[in-house]
């Protein structure tokens, strides 16, 4: 069974300072995604980035990108210069063959301005 | 693209009571999931269907659940004699299945259903 693990429960970023939010997975697929999902309070589950596992190339996405290592199976999201909107839960997830999201338990990001 | 509705936004009832969330995903999706997320918790996967077909249930989903996609479009999760642990979040997500490429899953806002 895959499973991810998101060890910080918490972290905190000066606005418009960079941050960064660490994953680590286990599978044994050899083709599988892995994705960034933003939640704020009450609000929707969004997407933020995504990483396919055979691509070398990191992912970007505006002031997002990821640090996606296969071997240690470790996959960081970087958000720089920070915003108050994003202030938020971040989940780590990971899809493989069966579609389903198997997400970590989610890291609360405050922003202070 | 009016994204995924999720109705009733939230549900009270007592517990025994039975009850049925509905999801209604975006139009050109053919895949449907459910998940449920406790606080302070990710969302746990309960089942998923690619259009009418119900493809795979978890192991969370006790006979006391079930889910339907009539007609492939929306579909809707009950709840029979609803129990305390049944108290969370219920997520609904639809994707499409694209060219050997895994489509991401699109969120709707969720039914919270808390149990009295």
């Amino acid at each position: 069974a895959q499973t991810v693990t998101q060890s910080q429960p918490e972290m905190s970023v000066q606005e418009a300072e960079t941050v960064t939010l660490s994953c680590t997975y286990d599978t044994s697929e050899s083709d599988y995604y892995l994705f960034w999902y933003k939640q704020p309070p009450s609000r929707q589950m969004i997407l933020v980035i995504r990483q396919e596992a055979y691509k070398q190339q990191n992912a970007t996405e505006n002031r997002f990108s990821v640090n996606f290592q296969k071997a240690a199976k470790s996959f960081s999201l970087k958000i720089s210069d920070s915003q108050l909107g994003d202030a938020a839960m971040y989940f780590c997830a990971y899809t493989g063959a069966n579609s389903k999201l198997t997400f970590g338990k989610g890291i609360t990001l405050s922003v202070r301005p | 693209d009016t994204g995924v509705s999720q109705n009733p936004r939230h549900k009270i009832t007592k517990r025994g009571q039975n009850v049925t969330f509905r999801c209604d995903p975006i139009s050109e999706h053919n895949r449907l999931y459910w998940y449920r997320q406790t606080l302070g918790q990710g969302p746990e996967f309960l089942t998923y269907f690619q259009n009418e077909a119900q493809l795979e249930k978890s192991r969370l989903l006790s006979d006391r659940f079930s889910a339907e996609r009539p007609k492939g479009s929306f579909s809707t999760l009950e709840i029979q004699r609803t129990e305390q642990g049944d108290s969370a979040m219920y997520l609904c997500a639809s994707s499409s299945t694209g060219t050997g490429i895994e489509q991401p899953q699109h969120f709707g806002d969720g039914t919270r259903l808390s149990i009295l």
